[in-house]
């Protein structure tokens, strides 16, 4: 099994762009999350998904964020527009269902610099 | 919700010498205990965990120990060598309930020579 599969693992954008980060779960897994990590703030969750259906966007900190799930094996985390202070790194990662045992697998994770 | 506190946030040791991190959690029905090791530059790592029904787990040179009643758990590396120098997150769910894994904020652990 390949992991769980971030791209691009590196983005730098100027301030108003919009960034669209991408994520492959590993298969069979039913539920991905995206975190975002900074220094400050720690790995914060987003939002996750559950069988492709958004959970919880709670942790969304604005409209500016949106994620999609269009399929299992794909989930989109787009900025628009982005801003210097989403500058993190955003990890996505995914886990088998409710019950069943095993942790997180995090991807690489995407380092967003915005200028 | 689940509110996770880790110390110490920075941690120095000898090699050779033990390592402790304490967490505590908020939520009395978390069930699940994973802990996370993250080096510079690469992802969180699951490197052990512990289910609610046991008080202590241990592989090799590390172990976690939980106590229900004071809702805290603890990572313990001996023999630390200069490769366990790393970030720790400590972590809590629910696995019953909406899956959220809060973590810890992290301890730097450096291992000097």
């Amino acid at each position: 099994d390949a992991g769980v599969i971030q791209s691009p693992r590196h983005e730098v954008t100027e301030m108003g762009q919009e960034v669209t980060l991408r994520c492959k779960p590993i298969s069979g897994h039913d539920y991905l999350f995206w975190y975002r990590q900074t220094m400050m703030r720690g790995l914060e969750l987003l939002i996750y998904f559950n069988n492709n259906v958004p959970i919880d966007d709670s942790g969304m900190p604005e409209d500016r964020f949106s994620a999609k799930m269009p399929n299992a094996s794909f989930s989109t985390l787009k900025i628009q527009p982005s801003e210097p202070r989403d500058s993190a790194v955003y990890f996505c990662a995914s886990r088998v269902a409710a019950g069943k045992r095993g942790g997180y697998t995090f991807g690489s994770g995407t380092r967003l610099t915005v200028v | 919700g689940e509110n996770v506190e880790q110390h110490p946030s920075t941690l120095s040791v000898q090699e050779g010498d033990s390592a402790v991190i304490k967490c505590t959690y908020s939520d009395s029905a978390s069930n699940y205990f994973p802990w996370y090791k993250q080096e510079l530059g690469k992802r969180p790592q699951l490197i052990i965990d512990i289910r609610s029904n046991v008080g202590e787990k241990k592989d090799q040179r590390i172990a976690v120990t939980l106590n229900k009643t004071a809702k805290h758990f603890s990572l313990h590396i001996t023999e630390t060598q200069p490769e366990d120098s790393a970030v720790y997150f400590c972590a809590a769910i629910y696995t019953g309930g909406g899956n959220k894994l809060t973590f810890g904020t992290g301890t730097q652990l450096k291992v000097e020579l």
